[in-house]
């Protein structure tokens, strides 16, 4: 069965800590990715690495990070974390494939007080 | 304009309806479609997936995609009470990036 393990279900951090996110995919997938998740927002791209050591922006990376050391392991990490970073976090992986979609994660809710 | 359009609802209907669920897309290079189910507090779990245009068929799930009027539709027949939940469409165009709409929350109510 494929499966994306997030770290954490529920975070709650302090303004200004330093938060790290961890996501592990067991499916040898090249691609992985990082979303927030926010209502009437939808799925928003933070990064994604199609190899190890490899990143790429997505579309709102201001004020995160990534790690990717090994091919299974994507790590979001929240520099400075501020209130409206609370959300849904949510790690997705797939193969380069064109016709295979990503699978995902069960998500972290992060609340930052 | 962004690039996938998907009505957020909520849509209501009885059990046993035929439930038609929609996007629109703007971006001619997207060739692959998908649909996401995601129930409260999960993660999105991949439904189906087509290429280009065309019908797919997955017991009574039928995704469809009409590349002409960048129209993407997933039809539910005979929908049960655990349909409930929100339906992501997306799309993509190369090797990494998927474009998603921002979901469709279905009630399926008894």
């Amino acid at each position: 069965d494929v499966k994306v393990t997030q770290s954490s279900r529920y975070l709650v951090k302090r303004t200004g800590e330093k938060v790290f996110l961890e996501c592990v995919q067991d499916m040898d997938h090249e691609n992985m990715f990082w979303y927030r998740q926010d209502p009437g927002l939808g799925l928003r791209l933070i990064y994604f690495s199609y190899d190890v050591k490899m990143k790429e922006k997505g579309d709102i990376p201001e004020g995160y990070s990534v790690s990717r050391e090994k091919k299974e392991r994507f790590s979001l990490i929240l520099e400075s974390a501020s209130t409206n970073q609370t959300s849904m976090y949510l790690c997705a992986s797939s193969f380069p494939d064109y016709n295979v979609g990503a699978f995902f994660g069960q998500g972290t809710r992060l609340t930052v007080v | 304009q962004k690039e996938v359009e998907q009505d957020p609802g909520p849509l209501s209907v009885p059990e046993g309806a035929i439930v038609s669920l929609n996007c629109t897309y703007s971006n001619s290079a997207f060739q692959y479609f998908m649909w996401y189910r995601q129930y409260s507090r999960k993660g999105p779990e991949l439904l189906m997936y087509t290429y280009s245009s065309g019908n797919k068929e997955d017991g009574r799930f039928t995704a469809q995609v009409d590349k002409s009027s960048k129209y993407i539709s997933l039809f539910i027949r005979d929908s049960q009470p655990s349909d409930s939940a929100t339906y992501l469409c997306a799309s993509r165009a190369g090797s990494y990036q998927l474009t998603f709409g921002k979901g469709t929350k279905l009630s399926v109510i008894p």
